[in-house]
């Protein structure tokens, strides 16, 4: 079977940094991607991974680790704005389906 | 630029009724992806389209459900007939080769009573 799994749920306070994990278990790997949705809205783009290391764009970064079928989004500086669901995906075929994660919501406190 | 444009943003209905709903790509865009959300099952792709041409379809729960793609521009997901089950937020998606953003619909709310 094909599995994504990351926390349901994370709170954190404004300023902080906050990781959330993405593992995954997929017939096909071509790279991870990372989405951010609010509340009634559509999913955004926030990045792709396709290779091992940190990506860093702004406040998040993304990081892959394929030995491991790993990766997170770190979000730094946090914002009320970033309350939102953010979901992991993976890019599983060549013309870039993704198959994606069940979603980890965060709650960004004052 | 007009983003992705999916309509109607709403839609409540009948069990055993037919269902379209629609989506406009944006333009340049080869690929399309049609996205059924729910909070029980999460994110699901049901289909996508190269150059208008469907390529996996697996994702389709039943025959009940179909998609077609007649030109660069428009995309309709049907079903037919529907039933409580199938409601839920459905996206539209579209993506440019050789990147890897997918830009989504704002998607349409459809509920089956």
């Amino acid at each position: 079977g094909q599995s994504l799994e990351q926390p349901s749920e994370v709170t954190a306070v404004e300023g902080a940094i906050v990781q959330i994990n993405c593992t995954y278990q997929t017939s096909g790997f071509y790279g991870l991607s990372w989405y951010q949705q609010h509340d009634g809205g559509a999913p955004t783009f926030l990045s792709y991974n396709a290779l091992d290391g940190l990506e860093e764009t702004g406040r998040f970064s993304s990081f892959l680790s394929r030995s491991d079928s790993y990766g997170y989004l770190l979000l730094q500086e946090l914002q009320m704005k970033d309350s939102a669901s953010y979901f992991c995906a993976v890019k599983s075929g060549s013309q870039g389906n993704l198959i994606f994660g069940k979603g980890t919501k965060l709650s960004v406190k004052p | 630029d007009a983003g992705v444009i999916q309509s109607p943003r709403h839609e409540v209905t009948e069990m055993g009724q037919e269902v379209t709903l629609r989506c406009k790509p944006i333009s340049g865009h080869d690929y399309l992806f049609w996205y059924r959300q729910t909070m029980m099952r999460g994110l699901e792709l049901l289909i996508y389209f190269n150059n208008n041409v469907p390529i996996d379809d697996s994702g389709m729960p039943e025959d009940r459900f179909s998609a077609k793609m007649p030109n660069a521009s428009f995309s309709t997901l049907k079903i037919q007939p529907s039933e409580p089950r199938d409601s839920a937020v459905y996206f539209c998606a579209s993506r440019v080769w050789g990147k890897e953003t997918q830009y989504f619909g704002p998607g349409t709310r459809l509920l089956v009573l």
